[in-house]
């Protein structure tokens, strides 16, 4: 079956630190990734949708300059907090989806992002 | 845009029993609608999913049923175990190429 792969799985680092994520489809072509954040106990909210040589569309209150998405190829997306503080502390979760009608997003393993 | 509403928020039930998760979506563009267990520190898991086009769809314990009219869907699970306790979300796609939307999700405690 689609696999993505999401790395790194869990970083800790220190306020003011800009931290990259990476998120890529292993055995398909992905022309669409989206980016999710969850924080403990809700929902998976939708950050963005990123299309392969465009710029990303983010969500009503998702700072774009803070968040910054590259979707470089058909299989690799990156996430990159810029200048992360504790309340960027959260679990980020990417999907990828192929081309095509009644396709399914697939899930990776998800970032848990730890800011100190 | 997409709203989904999800209840309950948590449920529990006996082994055995069975329990049923309601949503409601907003957009009537809305053509699939999948549910998801999530582990904790997990990714979500597709458990099942229906499409606009059927009112009901089965696997095993596991069902999903669609009002188009009414604009709900329902997950029944049946002769729950505790291996069935977790959170579950159900979500909505509008058209192919869009994000799915998520319900705040519930947490399903099966006890033995």
């Amino acid at each position: 079956g689609a696999v993505v792969s999401q790395h790194p799985s869990w970083v800790i680092c220190k306020s003011g630190t800009s931290v990259k994520i990476e998120c890529r489809s292993l055995d398909f072509q992905a022309t669409t990734m989206f980016w999710y954040r969850q924080f403990p106990k809700q929902s998976l909210m939708l950050m963005a949708t990123s299309n392969e040589g465009s710029k990303a569309t983010y969500e009503q209150g998702v700072e774009k300059d803070k968040f910054l998405i590259n979707h470089a190829s058909l299989t690799l997306s990156t996430l990159t907090v810029t200048s992360a503080h504790p309340e960027d502390s959260s679990f980020y979760i990417c999907s990828a989806m192929q081309q095509g009608p009644n396709q399914p997003q697939h899930f990776g393993d998800g970032t848990r992002l730890s800011i100190l | 845009g997409e709203n989904v509403e999800q209840h309950p928020s948590t449920l529990s039930v006996q082994e055995g029993d069975s329990a049923v998760i309601k949503c409601t979506y907003s957009d009537s563009a809305s053509n699939y609608f999948p549910w998801y267990k999530q582990e904790l520190g997990k990714r979500p898991q597709l458990i099942i999913d229906i499409r606009s086009n059927v009112g009901e769809k089965k696997d095993q314990r596991i069902a999903v049923t669609l009002n188009k009219t009414a604009k709900h869907f329902s997950l029944h699970i049946t002769e729950t175990q505790p291996e069935d306790s977790a959170v579950y979300f159900c979500a909505a796609r509008n058209q192919a190429g869009t994000a799915l939307i998520f319900g705040k999700g519930t947490t399903l405690s099966v006890s033995s």
